[in-house]
């Protein structure tokens, strides 16, 4: 995985808890995104940033919010969890237009 | 809209085999495609990139083949591999000139390779 980490890897908690993901890079990338993924859905945009402190929503955004406020680490809060937001959450990097590198993926658990 | 439709969505092969995946896609214009390839419990990792002006590109065994007329994209594998076993997945990445920076997923294609 290019220079890319997310933490946790795994997660469970329990509905009604504040939720954050963090994604790290070490690369330098301008863009980077959110991903969930979930059976039968393939991966689905929840926000982007295209730069420090520029963020953008994505086909999934609602209940989540992001923050970006260095280059280097974006952020994915779950402000309230909910079961629907059990998934595979995918972190990836980029110059736009170009390859998009993918973190290993964190997996959280809604009980 | 801007979709990326892939098919079949499951495949079986027995090892040795070669197999031709299907992308279809309604964004317009775009800057390239890519196909990726994703092992279970990791996230994708690219196999393949092409502009709107290539029509095809090899990396070792995968060869991707464009057509942009009809925006039509395949994936060949040839002499599958147990490794081969992953999902497949069809991106699309719209043109700077939309405006967006925003890369259109296909839902994949999961194949699985039998000994």
């Amino acid at each position: 995985d290019a220079g890319i980490t997310q933490s946790p890897r795994h997660k469970v908690t329990e509905t009604g808890t504040p939720v954050t993901l963090r994604c790290h890079q070490t690369e330098n990338h301008r863009y980077m995104y959110w991903y969930r993924q979930d059976p039968g859905h393939g991966l689905r945009l929840i926000h982007y940033s295209y730069g420090v402190k520029d963020t953008d929503k994505g086909e999934v955004s609602d209940g989540y919010s992001v923050s970006r406020s260095k280059t280097e680490d974006f952020l994915l809060t779950l402000e309230s969890a909910t079961s629907s937001q059990t998934s595979v959450y995918f972190c990836a990097i980029s110059e736009y237009g170009n390859e998009q590198f993918f973190g290993p993926g964190t997996r959280l658990t809604v009980l | 809209k801007n979709q990326v439709e892939q098919s079949p969505q499951s495949l079986i092969i027995l090892e040795g085999k070669n197999c031709t995946l299907q992308c279809n896609y309604t964004v317009s214009p775009f800057s390239n495609l890519r196909w990726y390839k994703q092992d279970t419990g990791r996230g994708p990792v690219s196999l393949t990139i092409m502009t709107f002006s290539e029509n095809t590109k090899s990396n070792g065994r995968y060869t991707a083949t464009l057509d942009a007329d009809t925006k039509q994209s395949s994936l060949h594998i040839t002499a599958s591999q147990l490794s081969d076993s992953a999902s497949y997945i069809c991106v699309v990445s719209p043109s700077f000139t939309s405006g967006t920076y925003k890369y259109i997923f296909g839902t994949g294609t999961r194949l699985k390779v039998l000994a």
